[in-house]
């Protein structure tokens, strides 16, 4: 069965630093996408990045890349520069016929 | 282009009552999901609609939880009667037919407090 885990139940970082949000899976299945989602405390939960299982070149969406180790089935966060509008909940999640999403990385942004 | 829509924003009942719940998805997206997500936990598929017709109920508490998309376009969730473990917000998402990255766009979420 697919699984989704974030072991990080929460996160500092210095405004301006980067950091890395973990997020591994289980899959048996070749064909999948992994997401991350952002939830600022309003509550919408708004797209950053895709990786396909098949994509050989790590995503990036401006200041997003997403580290992809598949052999590890791992799929991490990595956000440059933070920014204080980036404090939020972080869910990973993956696709397959539907979409698991992990318990989430809650992300503190310190001026 | 306008986002999905859901309303109710805050709903407070009390056990043994029923509530529902509004989605309107992105015009265009043939496919519509109800979540639940319980404070502190990721977001669980509840329902997935294509169209009209639905392809994924297994995780609906069918004994309470009804919904519908009769048009294939809004849909409503309901739920009868209401128990305190259902207090959480409930997510709408619509997301383009199959193929592509398949990615969800979500609306504000209703916040429902059962006393």
């Amino acid at each position: 069965a697919q699984k989704i885990t974030q072991t990080q139940p929460g996160m500092f970082v210095q405004e301006k630093e980067a950091v890395t949000l973990d997020c591994t899976y289980d899959t048996s299945d070749q064909s999948y996408g992994l997401f991350w989602y952002k939830q600022p405390s309003s509550g919408e939960m708004i797209f950053l990045i895709y990786q396909g299982s098949y994509d050989e070149q790590n995503a990036t969406e401006g200041r997003y890349s997403l580290n992809f180790q598949k052999a590890r089935k791992s799929a991490n966060l990595v956000i440059s520069a933070s920014q204080l509008g980036d404090s939020a909940m972080y869910f990973c999640a993956m696709r397959f016929n539907d979409m698991r999403f992990g318990a989430g990385t809650r992300l503190t942004v310190k001026p | 282009e306008a986002g999905v829509a859901q309303s109710p924003r805050y709903k407070i009942i009390e056990k043994r009552q029923s509530v529902a719940f509004w989605c309107n998805p992105i015009s265009g997206h043939a496919t519509l999901y109800w979540y639940q997500q319980i404070l502190g936990q990721g977001p669980k598929l509840l329902i997935q609609f294509q169209n009209n017709g639905v392809v994924d109920d297994s995780q609906l508490p069918k004994d309470r939880f009804s919904a519908e998309r009769l048009k294939g376009v809004d849909s409503t969730l309901k739920i009868q009667p209401a128990k305190l473990e259902d207090s959480a917000v409930y997510l709408c998402a619509s997301s383009f037919p199959a193929g592509g990255r398949g990615e969800q766009f979500f609306g504000p979420g209703t916040r429902l407090t059962v006393l």
